[in-house]
């Protein structure tokens, strides 16, 4: 079995400010990948970015990027010079062996 | 990356009454999968749906209550049978694009009264 955990319900950041967002895995199988996904009131999913777990450097996608600690499982999603825009639920999510697993989510605000 | 459209995008249904909601995708795509969402919570795997056989369902899920069709690489549909107020959520549909994740329709906000 696999899991995702998001210890985080709730996150707060200041506009340009930087927040990070924590999620932690587990899983038995050497080949995965990782996601995090942006859902605003809309319900769209949006994928954010994404990283191969064969890959030793950390996925960057504008002003997100990932810390991505393999030994630790350990996935967690940096947004530099926060937007109003990035208010929305976000969800670290695990691919392996053909199955996607969720963490719970977590919400983040955006001060103005 | 593929699009899906998704609809209905909501419904108001009658207790007893069975609803399906459609997705369409722009390409061809081997697996898709249907989703449950209780609002501000995560996504619940419902089922995965593979053209040209039966919809595999997860634990608490079953075919008689969400009877699901795949009848091409670009089709499918999820009925949720029977509804009750309990069945009230947010249903999703999702397409795997291999290693480059998931694509996802934009939802159908379910209520039943």
């Amino acid at each position: 079995a696999q899991t995702v955990t998001q210890s985080q319900p709730e996150m707060s950041v200041q506009e340009a400010e930087t927040v990070t967002l924590s999620c932690t895995y587990d899983t038995s199988e050497s080949d995965y990948y990782l996601f995090w996904y942006k859902q605003p009131p809309s319900r769209q999913m949006i994928l954010v970015i994404r990283q191969e777990a064969y890959k030793q450097q950390n996925a960057t996608e504008n002003r997100f990027s990932v810390n991505f600690q393999k030994a630790a499982k350990s996935f967690s999603l940096k947004i530099s010079d926060s937007q109003l825009g990035d208010a929305a639920m976000y969800f670290c999510a695990l691919n392996a062996g053909n199955m996607l697993t969720f963490g719970g989510g977590t919400r983040l605000m955006v001060k103005p | 990356s593929a699009v899906i459209s998704q609809k209905p995008s909501r419904d108001i249904c009658q207790r007893g009454t069975s609803l399906t909601i459609q997705c369409q995708v722009d390409s061809q795509v081997t697996m898709m999968f249907w989703y449950r969402q209780q609002p501000g919570q995560s996504l619940t795997l419902i089922a995965t749906a593979n053209q040209g056989s039966e919809a595999t369902y997860e634990s608490g899920f079953v075919i008689d209550k969400f009877p699901i069709s795949r009848p091409n690489l670009t089709f499918s549909t999820l009925t949720v049978s029977n509804m009750s107020p309990e069945d009230s959520s947010i249903y999703l549909c999702s397409a795997s694009q291999g290693n480059y994740g998931y694509t996802f329709g934009s939802g159908t906000r379910l209520t039943v009264v």
